[in-house]
């Protein structure tokens, strides 16, 4: 089983600033099976990123993903206040089985 | 615009039984994979269980399975997910998701979650 461990835990940036999440997997995860999501407190969690690198419908383009193998990157080019928010990337296996990473905070200072 | 409404929760003791039902609308259901997605208090996204567009194929993680069964009924557009042998680390919000149509390999849209707690 893959499991995706994600970093930092919390990150503290100010508005404009560029955001980089890290979300690595156990193993080699291929591109098309690698999701990000943006979840805000008291709300159903939003798809932000399919297949790596692959903004969802009505995703502003300042959100973009990257990566491959092991190592995926979620970038928030200048970071706007509406952005704070935990996000987690999910990986989907041929089982089919879906796992998710712990989660990354990132907060507006 | 997709709807996905979740009905069901509430407070159970341990040991008990409850059947959540999700609610979908403005989208062909029979078209998709669904699946159920829990998050603990203060805590993360576990999935939990899928189900196939026609029924015939489900999963489970292996922290429900035995336990928590995936049905859908798509002559009335629901999806629902009995849950037996409550534990208090089954206390969670439970979301419904819809499964991309292609591949199956994200959750597209969400249901707004709905709380199940365990406890006597």
């Amino acid at each position: 089983e893959v499991v995706l461990t994600q970093s930092p835990g919390t990150l503290s940036l100010s508005p404009g600033e560029r955001a980089t999440l890290s979300c690595r997997a156990s193993q080699s995860v291929r591109s098309s099976d690698l999701a990000w999501y943006q979840q805000k407190p008291g709300q159903a969690p939003r798809l932000l990123i399919y297949g790596a690198s692959n903004r969802a419908t009505g995703i502003p383009d300042r959100f973009s993903g990257s990566g491959s193998g092991t190592d995926f990157i979620l970038t928030i080019s200048r970071m706007e206040p509406e952005d704070s928010a935990v996000y987690y990337c999910q990986q989907y296996d041929s089982a089919p089985r879906y796992t998710f990473g712990q989660g990354t905070k990132v907060e507006i200072k | 615009q997709v709807q996905l409404v979740e009905s069901g929760g509430g407070l159970v003791k341990p040991g008990g039984s409850l059947r959540l039902s999700c609610a979908a609308s403005d989208f062909i259901f029979s078209d998709y994979y669904m699946s159920w997605v829990r998050q603990a208090p203060g805590r993360g996204l576990e999935w939990i269980s899928y189900i196939s567009s026609r029924g015939d194929y489900t999963g489970y993680a292996d922290s429900v399975k035995g336990r928590f069964t995936i049905s859908r009924d798509s002559t009335k557009n629901s999806l629902h997910l009995q849950m037996n042998s409550l534990r208090a680390e089954d206390t969670a919000v439970y979301f419904c998701a819809r499964l991309a149509v292609a591949g199956r390999k994200y959750f597209d849209h969400w249901g707004q979650g709905i709380l199940v707690t365990v406890s006597s």
